[in-house]
């Protein structure tokens, strides 16, 4: 099955640097890319996604690319702001056919220091 | 906006117990889906409905694990007995369709002692 690795585990930045979140997958087959916010005490909510006939994405601060050679693909904030700071989660839709199942990473802590 | 709801917020329960989650999807939204997202990981899957079909329970343990979705709407995932490495947040998400994206509700924080 499809695996996902994150990286960082946790990043600090100062209030108005770029901050980027890598992850790697392992299906070749994978199309669908999403990114996800997680705040304490809620549950994820999708914040940008890729599908796999595209390289890049942007929608405001936020922008992700992908590398469907190297099965990569990162998140951008730019000028980032003490809201910003959540989990953010990457998944990858796996070739599970009908299926359509998503695999999560393990997430980053992003921590945007005023 | 609309949201998925989730009940209860959060249990606490005793180990060798039942327990039961409650899920309501977005109005219209065909594919439901329950994951287990233990404290520092990310979500993993346990079972995803196609209205009132399960698609994929593959990594749903049977022996203790049951989940249904009767008339394709709301749906209900139950735990009998309940085990200590239970103890996680259960998140329930909805789709328009099998290959749009996931809106996830807010979970239920599970605790077995």
């Amino acid at each position: 099955g499809e695996n996902v690795e994150q990286h960082p585990s946790t990043l600090s930045v100062q209030e108005g640097d770029s901050a980027v979140i890598k992850c790697t997958y392992s299906d070749s087959a994978s199309n669908y890319f999403p990114w996800y916010k997680q705040e304490l005490g809620k549950g994820p909510q999708l914040i940008i996604d890729i599908r796999s006939n595209v390289g890049e994405k942007k929608d405001q601060r936020i922008a992700v690319t992908l590398n469907k050679t190297a099965k990569h693909f990162s998140l951008h904030i730019t000028e980032t702001q003490p809201e910003d700071s959540a989990v953010y989660f990457c998944a990858a839709s796996g070739s599970g056919g009908s299926n359509y199942k998503l695999t999560f990473g393990k997430g980053t802590l992003l921590t945007v220091n005023p | 906006e609309a949201e998925v709801a989730q009940s209860p917020r959060y249990k606490i329960t005793e180990k060798s117990q039942a327990v039961a989650f409650w899920c309501d999807p977005i109005s219209g939204h065909a594919t439901l889906y329950w994951y287990r997202q233990i404290l520092g990981q990310g979500p993993e899957l346990l079972v995803q409905f196609q209205d009132e079909s399960v698609v994929d329970d593959s990594q749903l343990p049977k022996d203790r694990f049951s989940a249904e979705r009767l008339k394709g709407v709301d749906s209900t995932l139950k735990i009998q007995p309940a085990e200590l490495g239970d103890s996680a947040m259960y998140l329930c998400a909805s789709s328009l369709e099998r290959y749009s994206p996931l809106h996830f509700g807010n979970g239920t924080r599970l605790t077995v002692t």
